[in-house]
């Protein structure tokens, strides 16, 4: 079947360092994607999203990187923060369900922790 | 404006009660999801709504039955609780349909937390 999932489970890092968070999803014929933050005890934020017919887009401090070629999708956060530490998941466009926004399947998400 | 309200944020139940989990959006939002989120697993989606009166399933509905009585309302109901209903539940609503480029069209609630024993 169809899925989006992450590489790893779990990164840590430094912080000022920079993030890489991995995203691989199987339905190549998904056109958008979405990352999302989820700090403990509340629901997901959205960061930021891409479309198919890009390879990159920028926002603060965060990247989103997509190689299609490859069904891979990175998040790329510069000069990490505490404020950073959270579960970042992707998600992609299904189509299942219409045109609402239920069409979005979510990968199994990656936390990121930072030390001080 | 507080955005998606969420009811109760916590509550433990035995195996074979009902219960119901509110959502409250004072966006005037004409659509609205309810997610199921596990450990280790992204937020699939139960069921879904695309205006007030109308519900459709989503990924995985089995168990769990909605009511979309007034715009702002989404409930979502268990009427026979099984251990396997143990999950973070998560509401969210956007008005627009369709995923718009650049734009935060979802909006997620803080999420309840339900344990089946």
């Amino acid at each position: 079947g169809e899925s989006v999932g992450l590489h790893l489970p779990t990164l840590s890092v430094q912080e000022g360092d920079n993030s890489i968070i991995n995203c691989a999803y199987s339905n190549s014929a998904s056109d958008y994607f979405i990352w999302y933050k989820q700090e403990s005890g509340k629901g997901p934020q959205f960061i930021i999203d891409i479309r198919s017919n890009m390879d990159k887009r920028q926002g603060q401090r965060v990247t989103v990187l997509l190689n299609k070629t490859v069904k891979h999708l990175s998040l790329q956060i510069a000069a990490t923060q505490p404020g950073d530490s959270a579960v970042y998941f992707c998600a992609e466009n299904s189509g299942n369900y219409g045109g609402s926004q239920g069409n979005l399947i979510f990968g199994k998400g990656t936390k990121l922790s930072v030390k001080p | 404006n507080a955005g998606v309200t969420q009811t109760p944020k916590f509550r433990v139940l035995k195996t074979g009660q009902s219960m119901t989990l509110l959502c409250a959006q004072d966006m005037n939002h004409e659509y609205m999801y309810w997610y199921r989120q596990d450990p280790g697993m992204g937020l699939r989606l139960i069921h879904y709504s695309v205006g007030e009166g109308t519900t459709a399933k989503g990924e995985v509905p089995d168990g769990y039955n909605v009511s979309r009585l007034k715009k702002q309302n989404f409930l979502l109901g268990l009427e026979s609780a099984a251990p396997s209903q143990t999950s973070v539940y998560f509401c969210a609503s956007s008005y627009e349909a369709g995923l718009i480029f650049g734009a935060n069209v979802l909006t997620f609630g803080a999420g309840s937390r339900l344990t089946v024993l």
